[in-house]
């Protein structure tokens, strides 16, 4: 596609049930990122792909969170038994390593009630 | 962790004045990105500034690099009411492919 596609657009779930978040990033980059950023807050790094490589999940905050990237492509966000400060928009970026700039998805709004 | 950080955290000026937004970070970097964000939706891109680079110019943009101290400052001439948005500097660190982002400084420009 043209750019970084993201989806759901927006999530609602409920407390303690399991949400899937995808990114579809630019077909040809390398490299794969996710973001989680609070209401009003700056981006928090969660998990980073490139390549072949193992990815840095150095930014995963629990055990509840996980990510895979199948083919080097599609991206996948778990989180298990939700809690309410899971709320927050879920940004994907993908990048051509060699220049570094990332270009991002609209993200996911996942509400947690 | 975070490498980047701006401030101020908040700005507001008037429709035609000059923002200035600063960035500063910890470690040796490849370079210093500056991003945009809208209504909390995803970055695009302004302007990249390598790490021998000392100021890059872009259209109203005018960003510079100060590696001695590990700080960047983005200026964006003659306001306009479009131009309230969020704005973070990235920075990748050298010996690392990641890109870390700051808090960001949320910029409102008063028509």
């Amino acid at each position: 596609g043209a750019g970084v596609s993201q989806s759901p657009s927006n999530k609602v779930t409920e407390k303690g049930k399991d949400v899937e978040l995808r990114c579809d990033p630019i077909s040809g980059h390398t490299a794969l990122y996710w973001y989680r950023q609070s209401l009003g807050q700056g981006l928090e790094f969660l998990i980073y792909f490139q390549g072949n490589s193992a990815p840095d999940k150095s930014g995963l905050p629990s055990d509840r969170f996980s990510a895979e990237r199948t083919g080097g492509s599609v991206s996948t966000l778990t989180i298990q038994r939700t809690q309410q400060e899971d709320s927050a928009v879920y940004l994907c970026a993908s990048t051509n390593s060699a220049r570094n700039i990332q270009y991002f998805g609209a993200g996911t709004r996942l509400s947690v009630l | 962790s975070q490498q980047g950080e701006e401030d101020p955290q908040a700005l507001s000026i008037q429709e035609g004045e000059n923002a200035t937004m600063n960035c500063s970070y910890k470690t040796s970097i490849n370079n210093l990105q500056w991003y945009r964000q809208n209504s909390g939706r995803g970055l695009v891109h302004l302007i990249l500034i390598r790490s021998n680079e000392r100021e890059k110019h872009s259209g109203r943009l005018r960003v510079t690099l100060d590696t001695s101290k590990k700080s960047s400052s983005l200026l964006i001439t003659a306001s306009r009411a479009a131009d309230t948005a969020s704005y973070f500097c990235a920075t990748d660190r050298r010996n690392n492919n990641d890109m870390r982002f700051g808090a960001g400084t949320r910029l409102t420009v008063k028509p």
